[in-house]
């Protein structure tokens, strides 16, 4: 499976943008860019997802480098609501339909 | 509906005893999931399934650890017989064929003393 790579953990202030980085350098051409996050004491949930273009959603927007190996997740106003463990995963569509899950960026949101 | 129903959400049991976990996916959902996450090791993929059948189990541990979906609404697993190490949150998530989104359950935290 090919590899992610995130921060550990983040701060961002409470009502500001935040940028949530994730490195995929041996992406290819068939993986699918999926973001989970999971709150605590629940299961993981389903933030977005996108293999070329930017993405956006209610609840974030995904930017995809042209050579499509980093992206951004991007949460436009944070909230206390959105202190949660942040995955970048990739999904090879043709091959298997699992999602492998790394470390994740602990999201940390200051009032 | 009510999402992936997994019971029970606490199992406190002794080492050595016989463990079920129970999960029910979304209704009409093709994939089914178990997951098992520690602090040590994060969330690891145990099994899939796809229609009850099970396409890859590499991720089961040991064979103290089996897996059943005798049809599509109910799924189990079975941890036989536990030890402290097997204490860890065990989640289940089911998805649609054409699908993206992985639907996950509250998951089942279980402590082996």
């Amino acid at each position: 499976d090919a590899k992610t790579t995130q921060p550990n953990s983040m701060e961002s202030n409470e009502e500001e943008p935040v940028h949530l980085p994730c490195n995929h350098s041996t992406i290819s051409g068939t993986d699918y860019i999926h973001w989970y996050r999971q709150l605590p004491s629940q299961g993981p949930e389903y933030v977005i997802h996108g293999l070329t273009s930017n993405v956006n959603n209610r609840m974030a927007s995904l930017a995809i480098a042209e050579d499509r190996k980093s992206s951004t997740l991007i949460l436009h106003r944070a909230t206390l609501r959105d202190a949660a463990v942040y995955y970048c995963i990739l999904r090879d569509n043709n091959a298997g339909n699992m999602l492998t899950f790394g470390g994740g960026t602990r999201l940390m949101v200051k009032p | 509906d009510a999402g992936v129903i997994q019971s029970p959400r606490h199992e406190v049991t002794e080492m050595g005893q016989e463990v079920t976990l129970r999960c029910k996916p979304i209704s009409g959902h093709d994939y089914l999931f178990w997951y098992r996450q520690t602090m040590m090791r994060g969330l690891e993929l145990l099994i899939y399934f796809n229609n009850n059948v099970p396409i890859d189990d590499s991720g089961m541990p040991e064979d103290r650890f089996s897996a059943k979906m005798p049809n599509a609404s109910f799924s189990t697993l079975k941890i036989q017989p536990s030890e402290p190490r097997d204490s860890a949150v065990y989640f289940c998530a089911s998805r649609i064929l054409t699908g993206t989104e992985a639907f996950f359950g509250q998951g089942t935290r279980l402590t082996v003393v």
